[in-house]
């Protein structure tokens, strides 16, 4: 099984500073990685496909990066709304697995 | 607008046994593959299984493979999820989402919580 590595656990950023959240693939994963939020009480949103493909809806700070084992989310300019828990998952291989996810929280 | 409605979720008691219910609309759903996504509490996400759109095709994660059945009746835009030898480790929030790709519908979810 395809395990999913994220770091840092919790991140503690400033509104308006950028964050930078990584992933970590057992083995290549293509560029089948996409990146989900989720807030407390909700279903998971996906952001990002295909490492940097943005979902419908989703705004110019959030950005995807890399390729293989090593994948990179980015949000240029942390407005309120974005702290919440934020997962990878690969798409390459069954079971699709899900990294045990990065706490976005308000410094 | 699509829509997922998770059902079944309830009570159960180690060894039992339930069936969870995703009633879809709002898209073709026989042409979509569609995954079952579970959250135990506190804790992340863990992708269950899936199947696909003609439900000829299925895949189990390992923790639920030979107890879990993914399944679906394409006639009334269901998908189920059949579990049985239920263990406490399977308490959790279960989620149906759209597609076993990526995932960019997901219903609000059904708890299942196993304890004596």
């Amino acid at each position: 099984e395809m395990v999913m590595t994220q770091s840092p656990v919790t991140l503690s950023v400033s509104p308006g500073e950028r964050a930078t959240l990584s992933c970590r693939a057992s083995q290549s994963v293509s560029s089948n990685l996409a990146w989900y939020q989720q807030k407390p009480g909700q279903a998971p949103r996906l952001l990002i496909y295909g490492t940097s493909t943005r979902a419908t809806g989703i705004p110019a700070r959030f950005s995807g990066s890399g390729s293989g084992t090593e994948f990179t989310l980015t949000i240029s300019s942390l407005q309120s709304e974005d702290f919440a828990v934020y997962y990878c998952q690969q798409y390459n291989n069954w079971p699709r697995t899900f990294g045990q996810g990065t706490k976005l929280e308000i410094k | 607008e699509v829509r997922l409605l998770e059902s079944g979720g309830n009570l159960v008691q180690p060894g039992g046994s339930l069936r969870l219910s995703c009633a879809a609309s709002g898209f073709t759903f026989s042409s979509y593959a569609m995954s079952w996504v579970r959250q135990a509490p506190g804790k992340g996400l863990e992708w269950v299984s899936g199947i696909s759109g003609n439900g000829v095709g299925t895949q189990y994660a390992d923790s639920v493979k030979g107890r879990f059945t993914i399944s679906r009746d394409n006639s009334k835009n269901t998908l189920y999820l059949q579990m049985n030898s239920l263990r406490a480790e399977d308490t959790a929030v279960y989620y149906c989402a759209k597609d076993w790709w990526v995932s960019d519908n997901w219903g609000q979810g059904t708890l299942v919580t196993v304890s004596s």
